[in-house]
């Protein structure tokens, strides 16, 4: 299976955007068929998807989360990432990207990335 | 989308059989076979054990078992080991084209 590996901040000031990015070895962010998700967990907590996109490009996300976030695909360096605006304290998690063949079936994980909202 | 209903913890002896439930809804567990199980040591990532209700990916024991009956979806893990310690979470598809997770379930092997 291919491999993720997640960069990005540690540390957001709240009210700014957080990003991340998942690079992709292995294999190809156009492998047809495969979803390219997001997915948190609050430091205690359990987890809560964010979102994907298709290999087409195609989306979807949280209807909790909907209006603060963004996911796109960067062909051209086999990558994936994750933008979510306006963090507040409750963004602090644990954010992993995962993939796979099926929304209900994110089967490949990163390790994840700790991001703490705090000035 | 709510989250799917775990029980908080479940525990049991080394040999014996557990079972974890997950309870949804007619918009996700009960209208789709697209249930899915993982689990989680401390400090890891979620590993993926289960998919479709019931099938288990390459190098997972069989010990693994899922099944579903109507908004219900259960996971059994047989013959109990020490390493089956571990936090675990359902998953399931919706009628949205999302995911929802349950909230949890800390198993326990006394």
């Amino acid at each position: 299976q291919v491999q993720l590996q997640e960069s990005g901040p540690g540390l957001v000031k709240p009210s700014e955007t957080l990003s991340l990015t998942c690079t992709v070895s292995g294999g190809s962010v156009s492998r047809g068929g495969y979803y390219w998700s997001w997915i948190r967990q609050p430091p205690g907590k359990g987890l809560e998807w964010i979102g994907y996109i298709y290999y087409t490009g195609s989306t979807n996300y949280n209807p909790s989360l909907k209006s603060r976030v963004a996911i796109s695909l960067d062909t051209s360096n086999n990558q994936f990432s994750l933008k979510l605006s306006s963090v507040t304290a409750a963004d602090t998690a644990v954010y992993y990207c995962a993939s796979g063949d099926g929304v209900s079936r994110p089967s490949n994980w990163v390790q994840g990335t700790l991001v703490t909202v705090s000035s | 989308q709510s989250a799917l209903t775990q029980p908080a913890s479940v525990s049991g002896s080394p040999g014996q059989s557990i079972t974890i439930s997950c309870t949804g809804t007619t918009s996700d567990v009960g209208s789709y076979n697209f249930v899915s199980w993982y689990q989680q040591h401390p400090g890891k990532a979620p590993k993926f054990m289960i998919y479709d209700v019931s099938n288990r990916p390459s190098g997972v024991s069989d010990r693994f078992s899922g099944s579903k009956s109507g908004n219900t979806a259960s996971l059994t893990i047989s013959g109990l080991q020490a390493e089956d310690e571990a936090d675990y979470y359902c998953g399931s598809y919706t009628s949205s084209n999302t995911l929802v997770f349950g909230g949890g379930t800390k198993v326990t092997v006394l």
